[in-house]
């Protein structure tokens, strides 16, 4: 139990152009979903909260105008990278919890590579 | 400021010895206190947790033993497998809001 998915699981892409990554639970009801990013040999980072069928909290220095985050449903979330930068090439994992638990489990990851 | 912090970056233990993973915190708010296993390229895997009402929980090879006093909690693995190479990372969160991380220790279990 417990399953995350994300796909993709790696993309390379223009600079200039936007990408999409979906994060699904597939065997529980996620009613919050996490955003992180983990640049190499560093722990992971943060990005956002989103809670279902409400905007997302953005952490810090995170630009909700670039990293569009939607959490229509309670299975699914998506990260969309808005005209996309050398500089935001990174690994990008998103976690899910449901409502009855403080445990967060993850998807494998994204590799995003920006050319 | 790290109010989660791993202090050893890598520990390299002997198969079928125990490995011991450590972990300190500053925040008295923390109520709810995980560790999670990481392979490069891939997400974090969830292994065992603890809430603040005990002091130890156990599951398997794996046991997490807290203590609040010292804001200190620490990861067993007995006994430890080469398979149990990985990164491990403990977390912690108060009253259900956003994980927060410690940097990680790198384990090695030599055959």
């Amino acid at each position: 139990g417990a399953v995350v998915s994300q796909h993709p699981s790696w993309v390379i892409c223009k600079s200039g152009t936007s990408v999409k990554i979906e994060c699904r639970s597939l065997d529980f009801q996620a009613t919050t979903m996490f955003w992180y990013r983990q640049f190499p040999k560093q722990s992971l980072m943060l990005m956002a909260t989103s809670n279902e069928g409400s905007k997302a909290t953005y952490e810090q220095g995170v630009e909700k105008d670039k990293f569009l985050i939607n959490h229509a449903s309670l299975t699914l979330s998506t990260l969309t990278v808005t005209s996309a930068h050398p500089e935001d090439s990174s690994f990008y994992i998103c976690s899910a919890k449901g409502s009855t638990t403080d445990t967060q489990y993850f998807g494998p990851g994204t590799r995003l590579t920006v050319l | 400021d790290q109010q989660v912090k791993q202090n050893s970056p890598s520990l390299s233990v002997q198969e079928g010895r125990i490995s011991i993973l450590n972990c300190d915190y500053t925040n008295s708010m923390f109520d709810y206190f995980l560790w999670y296993k990481k392979y490069p390229a891939e997400g974090p895997t969830f292994l065992i947790s603890i809430s603040s009402i005990k002091d130890k929980n156990e599951d398997g090879r794996f046991t997490v033993f807290l203590n609040k006093s010292a804001k200190h909690l620490s990861l067993h693995i007995v006994p430890s497998q080469p398979g149990d190479s990985a990164v491990y990372f403990c977390a912690a969160s108060a009253n259900g809001n956003k994980l927060v991380f410690g940097a990680g220790t790198i384990l090695r279990v030599k055959s």
